[in-house]
Order: structure tokens, then C-alpha cells, then sequence
């Protein structure tokens, strides 16, 4: 089946480890993102790709770092910079369209704890 | 500076009831707004697309209107149903903007109970 794949779902990280999260899609599209989400906070944009080796900052990038080796992975580092990494990742892909952002597809999310 | 405001924050309702949610938005230039579902712990699903030219749009019980003069957008959920139960959220996407141009809402927690 067509769609994207996050792992691991659930990962616990003691603090100064980087973490790498997973984001593997089949739905052979061009863009794909990172979103970070808080409770009582909308989707915040950390990254995103509209091209195989290229990818862009977005609001909250600090502490993170993203490769964009292949078009159907967009991996996500939680580096030991980001003070506050525990959170509810989401990664997505759509599209890419001239008018606006195509229909995002999103993955079933990370949850990380830093203890 | 874009924003969209969703309310109410959250919402309890019966099951089998009717209920609305609203999306307000200062977005410009606008290209299209979406609502997605979201479930506990699961990640955001698209349930319909509203373009500049559309008013209403259904998607089974759901009914998205959109307003574009006074900017507001609203999802209405028919003969409600426990599976309801979710956070909605309300997007807008700038036009000619790069892909990671995306305004979203804060969501609204509806709770239907039996």
C-alpha cells in the first residue's frame, strides 16, 4: 500500500544524545516535510524538501538537521542543540504545486521523551 | 501576519448530534484552505479542500463552507459518531508561495460521548 512510514514510534533519548527519526515514503512525491507539535500548539515546520538534495529551513529548524539523499527518504536528527526536544514528529509529503502546497499525506508520528 | 484562529478550543457532544467548528484566517495571498482529522497519537488526514472559488463541499458528514470576503471557514459534522472523536485542524496555504508555506490552526478537540 501507498503511504508514508515513521519509525520508531515511540523513542526515549537521554539528554546530549543525538537521535535520528525515520520517514520512508512510496507515494512518489517531490516534497516532502518535518512538523513538530506541542499540546495546545499547531503543526510547527521544522524542514522541508522539494527536491532530491535540497532542502529548506522552516520556523523552527535550530537543533535539527535533515539529509534528502533519495526522493522517498527525508530522515530527521534531533541534535543534542535542540533544548527541547520532547514532542510529537510528524513527517509528510505531497506534491509539488505552482498554487500552493498540495494535499499533505502525513506519517503515523515519533513521540520522543528526553529524560 | 498570517494566522488562522480555530474555535472553539474544544467541544463534548452527544452522540448523534449535529456540531460545527470554525476556522478564522488573515492569510494572504490565499491559494486553498483544508481540514484535516487527527486522531490520538496519529498523524493528521486530509478530509476536504476548499479553493478561493468554492463554498461548500461535503465529504460524507462533513461540510466545509468557506467565505472568502470575510475570511472564514467552517466544518460542519452531521448525525455525530463516537469515532468522530478527534482534534481538527485548519489549513491554509499561501498562492505562489514555496511548499513549506502552510498556516495552521491550533485545532479543536471535539469529544463525542454515547
Amino acid at each position: 500500500d501507498g503511504g508514508i512510514t515513521q519509525s520508531p514510534k515511540y523513542l526515549f533519548r537521554k539528554e546530549g544524545q543525538n537521535v535520528t527519526l525515520s520517514c520512508e515514503q512510496n507515494l512518489n512525491h517531490d516534497a516532502m516535510y518535518w512538523y513538530r507539535q506541542d499540546p495546545g500548539q499547531g503543526l510547527r515546520l521544522i524542514y522541508y524538501s522539494q527536491i532530491v538534495n535540497d532542502f529548506q529551513k522552516g520556523d523552527i529548524a535550530e537543533g535539527y538537521s535533515v539529509s534528502r539523499e533519495k526522493k522517498e527518504s527525508f530522515p530527521l536528527t534531533v541534535t543534542s542543540a535542540q533544548k527541547n526536544p520532547t514532542a510529537f514528529y510528524l513527517c509528510a509529503s505531497s506534491i509539488v504545486s505552482a498554487g500552493g502546497s498540495g494535499e499533505l499525506f502525513f506519517g503515523e508520528g515519533s513521540r520522543l521523551t528526553v529524560l | 501576519k498570517n494566522q488562522v484562529e480555530q474555535s472553539p478550543q474544544s467541544l463534548i457532544i452527544l452522540e448523534g448530534k449535529n456540531c460545527t467548528l470554525q476556522c478564522n484566517y488573515t492569510v494572504s495571498p490565499f491559494s486553498n484552505l483544508r481540514w484535516y482529522k487527527q486522531d490520538t497519537g496519529r498523524g493528521p488526514v486530509s478530509l476536504t479542500i476548499m479553493t478561493f472559488s468554492e463554498n461548500t463541499k461535503s465529504n460524507g458528514r462533513y461540510t466545509a463552507t468557506l467565505d472568502a470576503d470575510t475570511k472564514q471557514s467552517s466544518l460542519h459534522i452531521t448525525a455525530s459518531q463516537l469515532s468522530d472523536s478527534a482534534s481538527y485542524i485548519c489549513v491554509v496555504s499561501l498562492y505562489g508561495g514555496s511548499q513549506g508555506n502552510l498556516i495552521f490552526g491550533k485545532g479543536t478537540k471535539l469529544s463525542v460521548k454515547p
